[in-house]
């Protein structure tokens, strides 16, 4: 059962556009995090959310976590084509616990 | 951040045979994680390995199948025994970085069964 439903599958924009990626759930993590991952490579973590409400920003990235701590999403400003990449949401289950992962997004940024 | 080596990186095996996935971390790490992924899918976790314990197998995965070791806490082997065409997959190590405040995933191993 995929506890995290993450959204759009897919997402295929032009340098210069911003874009949005979701991911929700019925459950209430005690953490979330995002990870990128490109191909021949395992994922790399973006940023870790623990706090309902909070917002955390990388530089042209905007994590944000809800109130609930049961949904999340990650908003690229001014896309670039090194933002290509399949982006996944994971939920901690317990303290530090294992991850459930969301299906991915796969992000395609052309010049 | 802890680094984790995984090898091989990919092999290519004959149906039947036995392959040991190993991972490495410059760290000590308390549990580590073992996951199977499709090429642009998601993880699907096989299961946790904790120094000095059995390993905790998903649902759908067994250990005769998936056997685990965990010898220390730097350290883990995962190995795929008696391999069919659909164990065809990346498998990936993972651990709890506590610098990075989250997880480090080795770099995969693409294993192809044929």
């Amino acid at each position: 059962t995929q506890l995290l439903e993450q959204s759009p599958q897919f997402l295929s924009i032009q340098e210069g556009e911003n874009l949005t990626v979701y991911c929700n759930s019925s459950s209430v993590f005690s953490s979330l995090q995002w990870y990128r991952q490109e191909p021949g490579e395992g994922p790399v973590l973006l940023v870790t959310v623990v706090t309902g409400g909070e917002v955390k920003k990388l530089k042209r990235l905007t994590f944000q976590f809800g109130d609930a701590r049961k949904d999340s999403s990650l908003h690229i400003t001014a896309a670039q084509p090194g933002d290509t990449g399949l982006y996944l949401c994971a939920g901690a289950v317990g303290s530090w616990g294992k991850l459930q992962f969301g299906a991915g997004t796969q992000v395609v940024v052309t010049p | 951040s802890a680094v984790i080596s995984q090898k091989p990186s990919r092999d290519i095996c004959q149906r039947g045979t036995s392959l040991t996935i190993q991972c490495q971390v410059d760290s000590q790490v308390t549990m580590m994680f073992w996951y199977r992924q499709q090429p642009g899918q998601s993880l699907t976790l096989i299961a946790t390995a904790n120094q000095g314990s059995e390993a905790t197998y998903e649902s759908g995965f067994v250990i005769d199948k998936f056997p685990i070791s965990r010898p220390n806490l730097t350290f883990s082997t995962l190995t795929v025994s008696n391999m069919s065409p659909e164990d065809s997959s990346i498998y990936l190590c993972s651990g709890w970085d506590n610098g990075h405040y989250g997880y480090t995933f080795g770099s995969g191993t693409r294993l192809t069964v044929v």
